[in-house]
């Protein structure tokens, strides 16, 4: 089942504008991350945020979290036609590294050049 | 590092027929996933092995999925008798148990049952 919900489900935007996208999980989490996919290929890890941290940085994202609304939000600055993607966050229930993830459906951006 | 190995990248296949996707985890990692991505239901995990040992299976559909890792470097998941339902992209993922929590994912297969 899935528990990440992202929204929106699609955001299209001009380059060198900032994308921000939302995720809503159910249960308690050890920690968030996100990942981004490009049509047709395999997921990529981009950045995870733990469960005691409210935001974190890593060159153009911010990620934040909000454990009491059970909700993240991934904030890409300065958007490039090559973020063009979909982002996905994911769910660690246990920690640890050893669980599988639990996947929202993603947010599909798109950057207009 | 090659990155997880995924083979074969596309499979096209009749009902009824016997499914068996491939995996090899990056050399080092210790836990395995297997996840299936659909656009009706999205990404979602299948089964996992920690040391070779499937810890969770919870998530294989039905009996007609069964996975297996032999050794830490290979990693299978057949579907027998496959079905048109079955059609999806099918990805593995690898992890070092107790490191960055990161998992690296394959490319994945593409399944298409007729």
């Amino acid at each position: 089942s899935q528990q990440g919900e992202e929204d929106p489900q699609a955001l299209s935007i001009q380059e060198g504008e900032n994308a921000t996208m939302n995720c809503s999980y159910k249960t308690s989490i050890n920690n968030l991350q996100w990942y981004r996919q490009n049509s047709g290929r395999g997921l990529v890890h981009l950045i995870l945020i733990r469960s005691n941290e409210r935001e974190k940085h890593s060159g153009r994202l911010r990620v934040t979290l909000d454990t009491s609304k059970k909700s993240s939000s991934l904030l890409i600055t300065a958007s490039r036609a090559a973020d063009t993607a979909s982002y996905f966050c994911a769910t660690d229930s246990n920690g640890g590294g050893a669980d599988g993830l639990t996947f929202g459906k993603g947010t599909h951006l798109i950057i207009q050049p | 590092d090659a990155g997880v190995i995924q083979s074969p990248r596309h499979e096209v296949t009749e009902m009824g027929q016997e499914v068996t996707l491939r995996c090899k985890p990056i050399s080092g990692h210790n836990s395995l996933f297997w996840y299936r991505q659909t656009m009706m239901r999205g990404l979602e995990l299948l089964i996992y092995f920690n040391n070779n040992v499937p810890i969770d299976d919870s998530g294989m559909p039905e009996d007609r999925f069964s996975a297996k890792m032999p050794n830490a470097s290979f990693s299978t998941l057949k579907i027998q008798p496959s079905e048109p339902r079955d059609s999806a992209v099918y990805f593995c993922a690898s992890s070092f148990a107790g490191g960055s929590y990161e998992q690296y994912f394959g490319p994945g297969t593409r399944l298409t049952v007729t």
